[in-house]
């Protein structure tokens, strides 16, 4: 089974700072991992994706995610906060061995302050 | 619009009445999800479709529901005798499944469901 543990429901950032979000799974088999945003009233837009490629990962909007199998750990970066940024964050995890649905965290709501 | 479409995207109902959701996905793509999203939570997977195919339905998904994709396209969801407990947020997602590659599900706004 797989679950995904996404911790802090609300972050609050500066605009220019650090964006960090921080996500831990657990799978019985390799995963493949995932981060989606979710603007209001919109649908989920993927930001980045795990498939065992590399460990480091880049996505759109300078948001990267490092897989760290030791820590379980698939946390999400941003070097600089934009307003644009504040939306809910949500990290997902799927089997390698029959990937497809997805098992989604609580999700991080983050707000981003002038 | 290429993107994945739902409709409608609100629907207010009252308990014991039927609904149904319709899904229209990415054209070429082969693979449908249904998932459901309540407040203050992530999306939870309902069912799948590869092709017109069910493939897999999950627990969340009880007798009330049931969904179809008759000719591979488009989608319903049909919730049967609503309950309280069914006001949420469905979303739907579609994907072009290669072999050997790991699908990006492209999401649909959402059809958010109010049930009194």
């Amino acid at each position: 089974a797989q679950s995904v543990t996404q911790l802090g429901s609300h972050v609050s950032v500066s605009e220019g700072a650090l964006v960090l979000l921080r996500c831990n799974y657990s799978s019985s088999v390799p995963p493949y991992l995932f981060w989606y945003v979710q603007y209001p009233n919109q649908g989920l837009q993927l930001l980045l994706k795990y498939t065992s490629a590399a460990t480091l990962v880049k996505g759109i909007n300078d948001f990267e995610a490092e897989f760290k199998k030791s820590e379980t750990s698939f946390h999400l970066t941003k070097p600089s906060a934009h307003m644009s940024d504040a939306a809910e964050y949500f990290c997902a995890v799927t089997r390698t061995d029959s990937w497809g649905k997805l098992q989604f965290g609580a999700g991080t709501q983050v707000v981003v302050t002038p | 619009d290429t993107g994945v479409s739902q409709d409608p995207r609100h629907k207010i109902t009252k308990r014991g009445q039927n609904v149904t959701f319709r899904c229209d996905p990415i054209s070429e793509h082969n693979r449908l999800y249904w998932y459901r999203q309540t407040l203050g939570q992530g999306p939870e997977f309902l069912t799948y479709f590869q092709n017109e195919a069910q493939l897999e339905k999950s627990r969340l998904l009880s007798d009330r529901f049931s969904a179809e994709r008759p000719k591979g396209s488009f989608s319903t969801l049909e919730i049967q005798r609503t309950e309280q407990g069914d006001s949420a947020m469905y979303l739907c997602a579609s994907s072009l499944v290669v072999s050997g590659r790991v699908d990006e599900q492209f999401f649909g706004p959402g059809t958010r469901l109010t049930v009194l």
